[in-house]
């Protein structure tokens, strides 16, 4: 079954540490890849996404991911983490091109000042 | 500002008793959907709509309605719940498209069915 994966359900580290997040999907053919944030007690918003081109992108808040097709891996990366990066990480595939979103099931980060 | 809204935000009901989550966007989007974010599953999409009068299953509907009378709006109906059905609840909207669109969450319903 077509699915996205998110290891290491929690997070714990310390302030400065670097931070990477495991994402892999199991769509053949074209995909649109997404990262979303939950801050506690917030809605979701976007961190970053990819469709095409340089595979590595850039997001907000000194996030970066990066797209290894062979892999079907989307890691999700910052290398010095703040502990207002507390949060909840999501992981989403576009596989079929009609706005739908498979979503992963999320990494809980703690960093601890 | 740009923004998806929910009401109510919280809701303890019991079962049984009809309730009604409303969403609604003002960024005159195509696209919305309700999602629901249980610990350890992550989001599961209950229903989404294309556009107006065009609703579909999502991953896990059971339970629920969905009407799309209006662009802006997408309410959540359960006509029965059950305590399973006590989650957290997401609508979400966007642009039609490829797929590419980024899609904007609302701030969340915490229901509590007893």
């Amino acid at each position: 079954a077509q699915s996205v994966s998110q290891h290491n359900h929690h997070v714990i580290l310390s302030e400065a540490a670097s931070l990477e997040l495991g994402c892999n999907y199991s769509y053949g053919g074209t995909v649109n890849l997404f990262w979303y944030v939950q801050y506690p007690g917030q809605h979701l918003q976007l961190l970053l996404k990819y469709f095409s081109g340089d595979p590595l992108v850039k997001g907000i808040k000194g996030f970066e991911a990066e797209f290894i097709k062979s892999k079907f891996s989307f890691n999700l990366r910052k290398p010095s983490v703040q502990w207002s990066d507390t949060a909840e990480y999501f992981c989403a595939v576009n596989a079929n091109g009609n706005n739908r979103l498979a979503f992963g099931k999320g990494n809980q980060v703690v960093v601890i000042p | 500002e740009a923004q998806v809204t929910q009401n109510p935000r919280y809701l303890i009901t019991v079962t049984g008793k009809k309730l009604t989550v409303t969403c609604s966007q003002n960024m005159n989007h195509e696209y919305m959907s309700w999602y629901r974010q249980d610990p350890g599953l992550g989001l599961r999409q209950i229903y989404y709509s294309m556009n107006v009068e065009v609703t579909d299953k999502g991953d896990v509907p059971e339970g629920y309605k969905v009407s799309r009378k209006e662009k802006r709006n997408f309410p959540l109906i359960l006509e029965s719940p059950s305590p399973n059905q006590t989650s957290l609840y997401f609508c979400a909207s966007s642009r039609a498209g490829t797929g590419r669109e980024t899609q904007y969450f609302g701030p969340g319903t915490r229901l509590l069915v007893l």
